[in-house]
Order: structure tokens, then sequence, then C-alpha cells
């Protein structure tokens, strides 16, 4: 497909449980970002990868959320012992290499709910 | 502490008329500043960037106009139609410099009612 795929779409953890979320930017895309976007909020950057490398992760919330982009495409969210503060969507975008300005172009989202 | 604001109540209009969304933001220095489009269930679409050197930005019945003195932005659609209703989102630059790290407010809901 041409634009950014997640899966799954929706989650339901227990408490307590690990969760992985999975990214398919658009292909040939040099930048990967996560984001959480709660209920009624604006999407809060998570973390950032160029390629592989992961160059900025100061938004994760806790040690417990965890990114890895190992080939320099998809990409894996994982949480670590929900909570249910957990609870969000999460999105992914992925843009190009034209700079800071680039267009950041997004994935449908999962939905996570820890119960 | 740094805050973007943007309408938290549903706007409503009537369809055909100017709809005008605002954000206003505080201890930021934004390079730039970003308008997307979110529809419910969907991630966030592009619409329009604009820099602090531009004053207004236009694209087809959508415009920006980026106040830096002011610390706001007001993002413009003209004879707005009922397909035009979904959350609006603005988004200030950070200024990591080398990658697009921003900031998003919470977004307006515009309803535009036929």
């Amino acid at each position: 497909g041409a634009g950014v795929s997640q899966s799954p779409r929706y989650k339901v953890a227990k408490r307590g449980q690990d969760v992985a979320l999975r990214c398919d930017p658009i292909s040939g895309h040099v930048s990967l970002f996560w984001y959480q976007q709660a209920l009624g909020q604006g999407p809060e950057f998570l973390t950032y990868f160029q390629n592989e490398a992961q160059l900025d992760k100061s938004g994760l919330p806790s040690d417990r959320f965890f990114a890895e982009r190992p080939e320099g495409s998809v990409s894996t969210l994982k949480i670590q012992r929900t909570q249910q503060e957990d609870s969000a969507v999460y999105l992914c975008a992925s843009s190009g290499n034209r700079g800071p300005t680039d267009t950041q172009y997004f994935g449908p989202g999962t939905r996570l709910t820890v119960l | 502490s740094q805050k973007i604001e943007q309408n938290s109540e549903a706007l409503n209009i009537q369809e055909g008329k100017t709809a005008t969304l605002t954000c206003n933001y505080t201890n930021y220095s934004p390079a730039y500043l970003q308008w997307y489009r979110q529809d419910p269930g969907r991630g966030p679409v592009f619409l329009l960037l604009i820099r602090e050197n531009e004053k207004e930005k236009r694209k087809e019945r959508l415009k920006v106009t980026f106040d830096t003195t002011l610390k706001q932005s007001l993002f413009h659609i003209t004879a707005s139609q009922p397909a035009d209703s979904a959350t609006y989102l603005c988004a200030l630059d950070e200024g990591s410099g080398g990658y697009q790290k921003v900031t998003f407010g919470t977004g307006t809901k515009l309803q535009v009612i036929p």
C-alpha cells in the first residue's frame, strides 16, 4: 500500500500484560515517529528514528516503553507490564529526508485498552 | 511552561460560511507551525505549514496566518462544506533542528451544518 499501516488496529490487554504494536512506514521513508494520543488530546511525541537509529526517545513515559526499528523500515513499539494509564491510541508517522519541514504521514493508529 | 491553546469547545458553523480556528501559544519560539486535520478513528493529515517569516499561506479554500508577536495562528476555511467537519490540530516546531519534532495542541472540533 501507499500509506503508513499499523497493526493491530485494536488491542485489549489485561493489566500487567506485555504488548507489541507494529508500524509499516511508507517505503523509503527515512524518518519514523511514534506518538501517543489520549482521548480528547493531541498526539504526544514518544520517539524518533532516523533509519535504524533511535535519535530521540525523550517522550517515552517510562522504562516500560521500548521501541525498535532494526532494519530501518518496520518499527515495533513494545509496552511491558501495561497499566491502565497506557490506554490510548498509538500513532506512527513517517517522512522522507528533506529536513525538519518534511511532511509527516500518519498511520491510522492502534487503540490500546488496558483493563 | 510551554503551552499551546486551541478552542476547547466545538465550533459549529453554517455551510458556506468561513470557519476560523485559533491556536495560541506561550513560551515557544517556533520556526514553523503546522495545521492538521483528524477524522475519527484516523491519524492526522497534514494540511499546511507556515514559517516564522511568513505572515500568511493559502491552499485552495484554506488560509493560515502566523503572528509571532501575538504568538497566534489563525486557520480559515472559506465556503465551508459538511465534508470539512473534523478536528483540526495545530502543531509547533520544538526547534530540534535536524528533524521535525513538534508539539500538538488539543485540537478544535469543527462541525459544518448543512
